[in-house]
């Protein structure tokens, strides 16, 4: 059964920093791109950002791009996603998805907040 | 950036209705279309990918038309379980862009 649990959410104040990570089973990790989609609240939802299945590839969105950092580990089926200089707006249920098919986990709350 | 532009943005139907809704991309995308179904709490769940193919499980009242810029999600025949919103998203380029959404009532 494919599964995608995400960690590392939690409360941290503006400008921090927080690691997101997402433990990927039941498939070969290893040859699937792999998103980070957000929904703040009340909001819809957002494109963060893509790994190609080699960690070669990756974009961002604008809003994310030189604060955020996308990685895998594939031999650990690990994905994460580094979020520095955290803002307000930040604040969102951050999923991890696989190629965008039918695969995403369950979400991890992030609240950027004094 | 390719802009989505989804109508409506909200929709009240009644149960056994024909429900549509609508994507536009600012640009040509060929059917590099998914569309999504998202109700709280949950994971989003893909229902039509490339525009126009029924994901896997997914019932058949569920369809996806459309090539180019303009794109129709159609529900033949609203069940109850259908209330949620609905998101298009285009994967042509980078950044890929969701549509606003549709959130979907039950009359």
């Amino acid at each position: 059964e494919v599964q995608l649990v995400e960690s590392g959410g939690g409360l941290v104040k503006p400008g921090g920093s927080l690691r997101l990570s997402c433990a990927a089973s039941g498939f070969t990790f290893s040859s699937y791109s792999m998103n980070w989609v957000r929904q703040a609240p009340g909001k819809g939802l957002e494109w963060v950002s893509f790994i190609d299945n080699t960690g070669y590839s990756i974009h961002y969105a604008d809003s994310v791009r030189g604060r955020f950092t996308i990685s895998r580990h594939n031999t650990k089926n690990l994905l994460y996603l580094q979020m520095n200089s955290l803002r307000v707006e930040d604040t969102a249920v951050y999923y991890c998805a696989r190629a965008l098919d039918s695969y995403w986990g369950q979400g991890t709350l992030v609240t950027v907040s004094s | 950036d390719i802009q989505m532009t989804q109508s409506p943005s909200s929709l009240s139907a009644s149960v056994g209705d024909r429900v549509t809704i609508t994507c536009q991309a600012s640009q040509d995308i060929r059917d590099y279309l998914n569309w999504y179904q998202h109700k709280p709490g949950k994971a989003p769940k893909l229902l039509i990918y490339d525009a126009s193919n029924l994901e896997t499980g997914v019932p058949s009242r569920f369809s996806g038309s459309g090539s180019g810029t303009d794109f129709t999600f159609t529900i033949s025949s609203l069940q109850p379980e259908d209330i949620a919103t609905y998101y298009c998203l285009q994967y042509a380029n980078y950044p890929y862009t969701f549509g606003q959404g549709t959130k979907l009532e039950i009359k």
